[in-house]
């Protein structure tokens, strides 16, 4: 599975949109950019993923640049609970459970 | 009832001693999975059972052992814990096919061995 690249901390206005960039460069054509959350020590939580077009679900948009090196997740009116560690993490879609989490972003969502 | 269940939540234990952790899912998914996260880093893989009968190491295996007693059940045991095994432990289950595109974690097991 391709590595991902993430800054590690991010600040964000309370009702502002969140832009969380990840940059993986090495993907390839059959891998997925997924995105997961973890709140404070939860289990992480799916938030959506994308193979080459923008999607959008009703937590949060995604959108991959056309030479898929790079994705930016949005979440579009962030409020505090939405304070989390970000993870990107890129895959084949076959392999659902088994992925490989870097040190992700965390998002400060502040009043 | 949450659909990914771990028991216990949070465990002392002595080095040498063996302890398991139990997960349980209602999800009736057949892919179930095992990963310690430490202070400050990333989930890290275990074990991996895609089935009853189909168990897989992960990334750090060594130091433990699982179980899939069922297609709901899987066990993580420590044979003989150690102080550097104190971690945050979750389960999660995943199922198969291009519909089932996330995993579901427990909400983990806090173990400290001292």
């Amino acid at each position: 599975d391709a590595k991902t690249t993430q800054p590690p901390s991010m600040d964000c206005a309370e009702g502002r949109a969140a832009n969380l960039p990840c940059n993986h460069s090495t993907i390839s054509g059959n891998e997925y950019v997924y995105w997961y959350r973890q709140i404070h020590s939860q289990g992480p939580q799916y938030i959506i993923h994308g193979l080459k077009n923008n999607e959008t679900n009703e937590m949060a948009s995604l959108i991959i640049t056309e030479d898929r090196k790079s994705s930016t997740l949005i979440l579009p009116h962030a409020t505090l609970r939405d304070t989390a560690v970000y993870y990107c993490i890129v895959r084949v879609q076959s392999n659902t459970g088994k992925l490989i989490f870097g040190q992700g972003t965390t998002l400060q969502v502040k009043p | 009832d949450a659909d990914v269940t771990q028991t216990p939540r949070n465990r002392i234990t002595k080095t040498g001693k063996r302890i398991m952790l139990e997960c349980s899912q209602t999800k009736g998914h057949d892919r179930m999975y095992w990963y310690r996260q430490d202070p400050g880093l990333g989930l890290r893989l275990i074990y991996y059972s895609f089935d009853v009968k189909d168990i897989n190491k992960g990334e750090i295996s060594d130091g433990y052992s699982v179980s899939r007693q069922a297609q709901a059940k899987f066990s993580l045991s420590l044979e003989s814990a150690i102080p550097n095994q104190t971690a945050l432990y979750f389960c999660a289950t995943s199922g198969q096919g291009d519909l089932n595109t996330e995993a579901f974690f427990g909400q983990g097991t806090r173990l400290t061995v001292v």
